[in-house]
């Protein structure tokens, strides 16, 4: 069975400071990670994937199969990144199933 | 860009009756579609994956004949809760799959409350 952890409920940072979403997941074969943001009032959107291993809005995840760990990273919180974030995994069953983590709501405090 | 549109996004019902909410792609085609369930302070719970012309594939432990999903053309998945209760009550959110591109993106989400 396909599991995405998500520890941390809720993580609070002061502007500037940096930032570590985390997630491990669980997974038998090579899986596809994603990082999916909710900002107040609006419908899920896709951060970024692994595959890509692109930098969106000054947001990094490497994919550590060894930990089985995919966590989001930012250096230098904004104000603007306060959401909740939402790790994803797809594995099988067609490349859109994803089974989501449970959240983090990150706080960027001024 | 790619919108996805639920309707209603909120509904009230009374326990016993159906409800049944629709999930649109606006400017794409989507093949496929999938319905979640999100429970307050919890993860999205994948209930069912919809492809266009043929039957709904439902995950584990959830009710065929509870929560009937409809897709008859490419840009139409609806979701029908039969017969609700207020365990049924929830916020569900669609996802559609660009069939051109493989993009998934997310509908606002639909809030049933089932007094």
């Amino acid at each position: 069975a396909q599991r995405v952890t998500q520890p941390e409920k809720l993580l609070s940072v002061f502007k500037g400071a940096p930032v570590e979403l985390k997630c491990n997941y669980s997974y038998s074969g090579s899986p596809e990670l994603f990082w999916y943001v909710q900002y107040s009032r609006q419908r899920l959107q896709l951060l970024l994937r692994h595959i890509s291993r692109e930098s969106i809005k000054g947001f990094t995840a490497d994919l550590n199969k060894g930990e089985t760990s995919f966590h989001l990273k930012k250096p230098f919180a904004q104000e603007e990144d306060s959401a909740m974030y939402y790790c994803a995994l797809s594995g099988g069953g067609g490349g859109n199933k994803l089974t989501f983590g449970t959240g983090t709501q990150l706080k960027v405090e001024l | 860009g790619a919108v996805v549109s639920q309707h209603p996004s909120r509904v009230i019902c009374k326990s016993g009756t159906s409800v049944k909410i629709e999930c649109r792609s606006l400017d794409f085609q989507a093949t496929t579609m999938f319905w979640y369930r999100q429970f307050p302070k919890k993860s999205l719970m994948l209930m069912a994956t919809s492809n266009e012309g043929s039957k709904a594939t439902y995950e584990q432990g959830v009710e065929k004949d509870k929560f009937l999903i409809n897709h008859a053309s490419l840009t139409l998945s609806t979701l029908t809760v039969t017969s609700a209760h207020p365990e049924d009550s929830s916020f569900y959110i669609c996802s559609a799959t660009r069939t051109n591109t493989g993009e998934l993106f997310f509908g606002e989400g639909s809030r049933l409350t089932v007094l």
